[in-house]
């Protein structure tokens, strides 16, 4: 299982970007990166998912190097409703099956 | 139903009672997962099920602890005995995995809210 390694915490203010690293080495052919919010009192919530180059939503973007060994998050102009526990998870089909072990995750913390 | 269901939101027991805890997933979703969070930490793995398959149960902290599914739907997860460290909010999350293709995407989960056990 692709282990996975993120920044505990981060700081930034209101209207900046902000741009969240996970290291992945050891991530497996078939493994997909996908990313989760966490806000308190609430079970974390799909952010974006990919598997290689670049993937954009409405919320953020996942940067993915040919290597695939890391990722990057990146939330555009973040306002004090993105401060939240951000996770990186690593995961695939590998034939079905996919026990998905979260790690410690990013704590953001925007400021006004 | 519309979104992943758990009971009791709040649970409050006195040490060495036991406890269940129940999730209800979204309907078709083959893949079921529970976590335990404990103040302040990230998600603990506890165990996974995968359609009929037999379940993933490596995370489970003790013997205390079990989960069944029924019908491949509902589950229960079980605390016996219970502890102060048992203490948590235990999560479970649901996803379809039908995708036979790495390219079709990977499991997408979705949480409950979660049940938070207070053991005293």
């Amino acid at each position: 299982l692709a282990k996975t390694t993120q920044p505990i915490s981060m700081d930034s203010y209101e209207g900046q970007e902000v741009n969240i690293t996970c290291s992945h080495n050891n991530i497996a052919t078939n493994d997909y990166i996908t990313w989760y919010q966490q806000f308190p009192s609430q079970g974390p919530r799909f952010i974006i998912q990919g598997y290689k180059t670049k993937v954009t939503n409405e919320v953020a973007s996942l940067f993915i190097p040919a290597d695939r060994k890391s990722s990057t998050l990146s939330l555009p102009r973040v306002s004090l409703s993105d401060t939240a526990v951000y996770y990186c998870l690593v995961g695939g089909l590998s034939g079905g099956y996919n026990k998905l072990i979260f790690g410690a995750g990013t704590r953001l913390a925007v400021h006004p | 139903g519309a979104g992943v269901s758990q009971s009791p939101s709040n649970k409050v027991t006195e040490k060495g009672k036991d406890v269940e805890l129940r999730c209800d997933p979204i309907s078709g979703h083959t893949a079921l997962y529970w976590y335990r969070q404990s103040l302040g930490q990230g998600l603990e793995f506890l165990i996974y099920f995968q359609g009929n398959s037999a379940p993933d149960k490596s995370g489970l902290p003790s013997d205390r602890f079990s989960a069944e599914r029924t019908g491949g739907s509902v589950s229960t997860l079980t605390i016996q005995r219970t502890q102060q460290e048992d203490s948590a909010v235990y999560l479970c999350a649901s996803s379809l995995t039908s995708a036979k293709d790495v390219r079709s995407g990977a499991n997408v989960l979705t949480f409950g809210a979660g049940s938070r056990l207070t053991v005293l």
